[in-house]
């Protein structure tokens, strides 16, 4: 069966700090992967998704980047944080999307001081 | 381009109560329709979806959707409210062969004893 990680669950960093959000997919091959982050009264936003190794497309334009060095590992990037950057991050994957929708992880709750 | 919106910010109920959660959508082509439940600090998960065929869906955990392309909505609903249903659930729309997910703000059930 598959499943999503997600790490770490939670995250206190200084403003000015660099950022590194992991998550990785088990038991499927070329996933679609996606980050959405949620913070206080501004829903879910899509932040990046990839539809293959190397292949982002952005979604907004901020303070933060994706990579995807592994066909299942998908990465969150800041080299300095704001402090609005704080929210909750959530990575998913989708093997047919429209059929599937997303399967989610557990989150990881960024506070940026 | 596609939008969701999702009418009440938060919803109470009594406990064995209807659960009738509103998702009006906006598309230009027939969308696929997500309903997600989220408990306090984690992922969404996926209670029930519309791709094609009979437009009365039901999910898991009780829950049921109707798609009604005249009226252009989704609305979630429960017969019997309980207590473990108290969450923030989460509207989504997808175009069809699309791989991106457009989510409503979402609304927090309340669930009263």
């Amino acid at each position: 069966s598959q499943t999503i990680h997600q790490w770490p669950a939670t995250l206190v960093q200084p403003v000015g700090s660099p950022l590194s959000l992991e998550c990785t997919v088990e038991g499927t091959s070329n996933p679609n992967l996606y980050w959405y982050r949620q913070a206080a009264g501004r829903g879910l936003q899509l932040l990046f998704y990839s539809v293959g190794i190397g292949q982002i497309s952005s979604e907004v334009p901020q303070n933060l980047s994706a990579s995807r060095p592994q066909d299942r590992q998908f990465i969150l990037s800041s080299k300095k944080l704001l402090l609005s950057d704080s929210g909750f991050y959530l990575c998913a994957w989708s093997s047919a999307p429209s059929l599937y929708g997303y399967t989610f992880g557990s989150g990881t709750r960024l506070t940026v001081v | 381009a596609q939008s969701v919106t999702q009418l009440g910010s938060h919803v109470s109920v009594s406990e064995g109560a209807l659960v009738l959660l509103r998702c009006n959508y906006s598309s230009s082509v027939p969308p696929y329709l997500f309903w997600y439940v989220q408990y306090p600090n984690q992922g969404l998960q996926l209670l029930l979806k519309y791709t094609t065929g009979a437009t009365l869906v039901k999910g898991i955990n009780g829950f049921e959707a109707e798609f009604k392309k005249s009226e252009t909505s989704f609305h979630l609903t429960k017969p019997s409210a309980h207590m473990s249903d108290a969450a923030e659930y989460f509207c989504a729309v997808m175009k069809a062969a699309g791989n991106k997910l457009t989510f409503g703000g979402g609304t927090r059930v309340l669930v009263k004893p």
